[in-house]
């Protein structure tokens, strides 16, 4: 079962409006992960926030995260073409025995000039 | 450096047939795991590595082998493909395991888009 649920799953914005991206999860974590992915391309780690951390900024990203409701925020401010990508939040997990990352079913962005 | 690589990009196979995808890293990372991504799916992980001579089994292994005989190595085996396993198929690497700590950056590949007839 996938842990981490983006929402939405799909958003149509125009240039130089923001993205926000939304994430739950299910269980406790030490930290989650945002990920990107161009078409056809594999995934590119964005920002990783602990879980003793409330907000984390990279350039035009802005993280935040909320322990007590499990949910985690991306946003992309004054937003590019080139920001055209699938997002993932990614939580880490020790279940069932295995040591891994698992990943939502993504929000897919697409930015318009 | 060139990161994680993985060969080959395409690949189309008939039913029963069997292949190795190849995954190799040179940062000297410990861990390393393989994904499969289906179409509006997030990635699931088929099998993974915390070190040379180590693997374990991910959520979906049925029909995967692996193994680690080196830090920078870290092949996959499809036995007998059946068309259930078309997919994209990512391998990725990092210093610690995902569970660490501290947590660590994903280090991935391009993918092997492969097709099962």
């Amino acid at each position: 079962s996938q842990q981490g649920e983006e929402d939405p799953q799909a958003l149509s914005i125009q240039e130089g409006e923001n993205a926000t991206m939304n994430c739950s999860y299910k269980t406790s974590i030490n930290n989650l992960q945002w990920y990107r992915q161009n078409s056809g391309r594999g995934l590119v780690h964005l920002i990783l926030i602990r879980s003793n951390e409330r907000e984390k900024h990279s350039g035009r990203l802005r993280v935040t995260l909320d322990t007590s409701k499990k949910s985690s925020s991306l946003l992309i401010t004054a937003s590019r073409a080139a920001d055209t990508a699938s997002y993932f939040c990614a939580t880490p997990s020790f279940s069932g025995g295995y040591n891994k990352l698992i990943f939502g079913a993504g929000t897919r962005l697409a930015v318009h000039p | 450096n060139a990161g994680v690589t993985q060969t080959p990009k395409f690949q189309v196979l008939k039913t029963g047939q069997s292949m190795t995808l190849q995954c190799a890293q040179d940062m000297n990372h410990e861990y390393m795991s393989w994904y499969r991504q289906d179409p509006g799916m997030g990635l699931r992980l088929i099998h993974y590595s915390v070190g040379a001579g180590i693997t374990d089994q991910g959520e979906v292994p049925n029909g995967y082998n692996v193994s680690r005989s080196t830090t920078e190595d870290f092949p996959l085996r499809l036995l007998s493909a059946a068309p259930s396993q078309t997919s994209v198929y990512f391998c990725a690497s990092s210093s610690y395991p995902p569970s660490s700590g501290s947590g660590d950056t994903q280090y991935f590949g391009p993918g092997t888009r492969l097709t099962v007839l």
